[in-house]
């Protein structure tokens, strides 16, 4: 079965320092790969996603993440906080074998303090 | 404007009084989805649509219906509801292919008494 962890529920940063939230995928297969962002009430909006091209993918508002197969990883970065990126994003996996299904990690809330 | 659209965004309802969440989309995409949210469990999938009259079961099935008789919507229904389906559910389409962005509609809040 497809599954998606995201390490951390909390990350706490300072405006101006690096960010980094930490997704782990598990399956033996090559996966499409997904960072979305919601703020509060709002909808989810797309990061950033790896489709087998390259391995590093760059995404809008200087977010930026690495597929490692070796570490069945997808971490997203970014390499200085500003307060407008707290909201909690969410990493989603689907694989080939299963193209309707989408498997949402549990979310991570950023939260950048001043 | 390209949009995935959801009625009503928010909705208080009885336990057992059956009720219909719209979801409509003008993207021509053939995949819809439908999710809901709760604290500290991400999105989790109930149903999914690759193209009209074609439904699949997601995780979280159980006391949900859906129906695509059209393109552009897929309708959430739930027959009986219950206060464990208390929650905010989302919508999403795309173009068919796992490397596709999924578009997702505001959501809406259910609640049931």
């Amino acid at each position: 079965a497809q599954s998606v962890t995201q390490l951390d529920s909390h990350v706490s940063v300072s405006e101006g320092t690096p960010v980094l939230l930490r997704c782990n995928y598990s399956s033996s297969y090559s996966p499409s790969l997904f960072w979305y962002v919601q703020h509060p009430n709002k909808g989810l909006q797309l990061l950033l996603k790896y489709t087998s091209a390259a391995t590093l993918v760059k995404g809008i508002n200087g977010f930026e993440a690495e597929f490692k197969k070796s570490e069945t990883s997808f971490h997203l970065t970014k390499p200085s906080a500003h307060m407008s990126d707290a909201a909690e994003y969410f990493c989603v996996v689907r694989f080939n074998t299963n193209a309707g299904k989408s498997t949402f990690g549990d979310g991570t809330t950023l939260t950048v303090k001043p | 404007e390209a949009q995935v659209t959801q009625n009503p965004r928010y909705l208080i309802t009885v336990t057992g009084k059956k009720l219909t969440v719209t979801c409509s989309q003008n993207m021509n995409h053939e995949y819809m989805s439908w999710y809901r949210q709760d604290p500290g469990l991400g999105l989790r999938q109930i149903y999914y649509s690759m193209n009209v009259e074609v439904t699949d079961k997601g995780d979280v099935p159980e006391g949900y219906k859906v129906s695509r008789k059209e393109k552009r919507n897929f309708p959430l229904i739930l027959e009986s509801p219950s206060p464990n389906q208390t929650s905010l559910y989302f919508c999403a389409s795309s173009l068919i292919g796992t490397q596709e962005t999924q578009y997702f509609g505001p959501g809406t809040r259910l609640l049931v008494l």
